[in-house]
């Protein structure tokens, strides 16, 4: 069966601390597609980053990076110098064919 | 700009009463989806239609219909025979190009529902 596992259900940091939102999945098929999105209290889902099953290359976009990492079934998402902005639900989700399994999410609070 | 663009954004619902809530999108996307999200929980399927006039169950369907007549449209109706209305809706849509590539999906500002 496919599932997705956020551990953290809620994390709370002052401004500037880095963060990072774990995401662990389960799945028997070779190939899929990894996803961060990012819900802010507008409710909108807001695309981050995919990944596919065969391209485990760590990603660096700006203050954001994700680490892919197959043998643990891994796919973390930092956060680095916080920002009050950042606070939002944030879902890992992980899609194969065009099913989409989504974590619970992960509430982060960035504090002032 | 091009999105979706679901309405309205809160309902309220007696118990007993059908509402439909509306999908719009205009990315000239074949896919359409509809969760619910509820507290706590991740966003659960409840239909899907990867092409107009062909819709599949999802995860939780039971107590809610859809239809797509139209490429763009792609509307909800929470029946009375749903048990726990109470929540948030979104929908969302995607490109398909195959079973070998997975778009992101494209999601709207949800619509919040409450039965009273």
């Amino acid at each position: 069966a496919q599932k997705v596992t956020q551990a953290q259900t809620e994390i709370s940091v002052v401004e500037k601390e880095d963060v990072t939102l774990d995401c662990v999945y389960e799945t028997r098929d070779t190939t899929y597609y990894l996803f961060w999105y990012k819900q802010p209290p507008s409710g909108e889902l807001v695309f981050l980053i995919r990944r596919n099953s065969f391209d485990e290359q760590n990603e660096i976009s700006g203050r954001y990076s994700w680490n892919f990492q197959k043998s643990t079934s891994s796919f973390n998402f930092t956060i680095t110098a916080s920002q009050v902005v950042d606070s939002a639900v944030y879902f890992c989700a992980l899609a194969y064919g065009q099913n989409f399994v989504f974590g619970p999410g992960t509430r982060l609070s960035v504090l002032p | 700009d091009g999105g979706i663009t679901q309405s309205p954004k809160y309902l309220f619902r007696k118990e007993g009463q059908n509402v439909t809530l509306s999908c719009e999108q205009n990315l000239n996307h074949d896919a359409m989806y509809w969760y619910r999200q509820d507290p706590g929980q991740g966003l659960r399927l409840i239909y899907y239609s990867q092409i107009v006039n062909d819709f599949q169950k999802g995860d939780i369907a039971e107590g809610y219909s859809v239809s797509r007549e139209k490429k763009e449209s792609f509307p909800l109706t929470v029946t009375s025979a749903q048990k726990n209305p109470t929540a948030f809706y979104l929908c969302a849509s995607s490109i398909t190009q195959g079973i070998s590539y997975t778009g992101e999906l494209f999601f709207g500002e949800g619509s919040r529902l409450t039965v009273l």
